[in-house]
This record gives structure tokens, sequence and C-alpha cells, in this order.
């Protein structure tokens, strides 16, 4: 069936580097990847989202790449600050859905050390 | 502006007991729903989703229901809770766009 694994599960950086989250996808048809942030006890909120069109999206510290040959993911964060820690869901939307039914990984826990 | 809520925000229930939960949305119509389920420390599993009103297509087969009985809610139940329901009930709308907006969740715990 459909899948989406994500790596890694946890990430320490410090404060002011870089974060990197992959995400692979089995469902070739997919064309909409969306990546939310989870904040403790709270509901997802999404950040970023990228086409199956688009290579690349970017909004400030925030980037998101897209290898749809390989079918593959990544969320980048540059210049990270203590209040991005939290986890990061990826997912994938296969296009059969019709009602933009999203397939999600796992989810990394992100940890900027001050 | 769109906005949704569920409540409650925290539940307790003994196994056995029934369950209702509910998710409304405020500044949209007509708008897809989901009902998602996170356990702790994993991604979120989808449980549900409606396209209109009476229209519920279940994801996994379990002891939860969902029920659509107006445009903007949407309701999760259960007659029987077991101890695996526990866990973190998350509601999200989406409508047109491919985005999904996330509710605040319930956080229900089964003892």
């Amino acid at each position: 069936g459909e899948n989406v694994e994500q790596h890694p599960s946890t990430l320490s950086v410090q404060e002011g580097d870089s974060a990197v989250i992959k995400c692979t996808y089995s469902d070739s048809a997919s064309n909409y990847f969306p990546w939310y942030k989870q904040e403790l006890g709270k509901g997802p909120q999404l950040i970023i989202d990228i086409r199956s069109n688009v290579g690349e999206k970017k909004d400030q510290r925030i980037a998101v790449t897209l290898n749809k040959t390989a079918k593959h993911f990544s969320l980048h964060i540059t210049e990270t600050q203590p209040e991005d820690s939290a986890v990061y869901f990826c997912a994938a939307s296969p296009t059969s859905s019709g009602t933009y039914k999203y397939i999600f990984g796992t989810g990394t826990r992100l940890k900027v050390l001050a | 502006s769109q906005t949704i809520h569920q409540w409650p925000a925290t539940l307790v229930q003994p196994v056995g007991s029934p369950l209702s939960l509910e998710c409304t949305v405020e500044g949209t119509s007509n708008p897809n729903l989901y009902w998602y389920r996170q356990a702790a420390g994993r991604g979120l599993q989808l449980l549900f989703y409606s396209v209109g009103i009476g229209q519920i297509s279940s994801e996994v087969p379990q002891n939860l229901s969902a029920s659509r009985p107006q445009d903007r809610q949407f309701i999760l139940s259960s007659k029987k809770l077991l101890l695996s329901d526990s866990g973190f009930y998350l509601c999200a709308w989406s409508r047109g766009s491919r985005e999904q907006f996330f509710g605040p969740g319930t956080r229900l715990t089964v003892l």
C-alpha cells in the first residue's frame, strides 16, 4: 500500500545550525507534499508545501525540495532557533484520493539546543 | 477567517464507556472533514473522512464511528471504549485547495 518513510526520528542541532529532514514515498502518482510542525499538546500546523510541478520552494528560513524521480522530498531549516523545536511531519497526497487524503510520515522530533 | 474547534480538550474514560468527540469548523462551507488518531510518539492515522453531510468513509476497521449531522460538524463516537482507543484525536478540514488544517486535538485516556 501507500507508504511514507521519514528520517531521522530524532534530530538535535545547535542553535544557528541547519536541520534537514527527509521523506520518501511509494505512490509515484502523489503530487502534493505538505510539511507540518506540531508543538507539544497541539494540533499540527502547516508550515510549507510543494506540488509536483515544482522542484524547490522557500519561505524565509524554511525550504522544501522534491525529487520526483527518486520519490523523495526534504525539509530544510536554516539558522535554527529554540522555537523551531517541535515534531515535524511530512505527508504525501496520492492523486487517486480525490478527497486529498494524506499519507503521513512517522515524524521527526527536532531539538534546537541553545 | 476559518477556525476549527474540538472539544473536549482532554477526556479520561473507563473501558467500556461510550465516547463522543465533536469538531466544528467556522468561516467556510462544504468542507471536507477528517478524523485522525495519533498514538504516543507516532504519526497520524486517518480514521474517517467526509465530503458532505451524511457521507462518511472509514479508513480502518475499529470500534469507532463518525457522523456528520451538519455541514460543519463532525462527530467521532464509540459505544464501548477499549484501552487501545487511547490517543490524541485530531480533526482537520480542507476545501478546494489541497491544504488540510488541523484543530487543537482531544487527548483521550481510557483506563
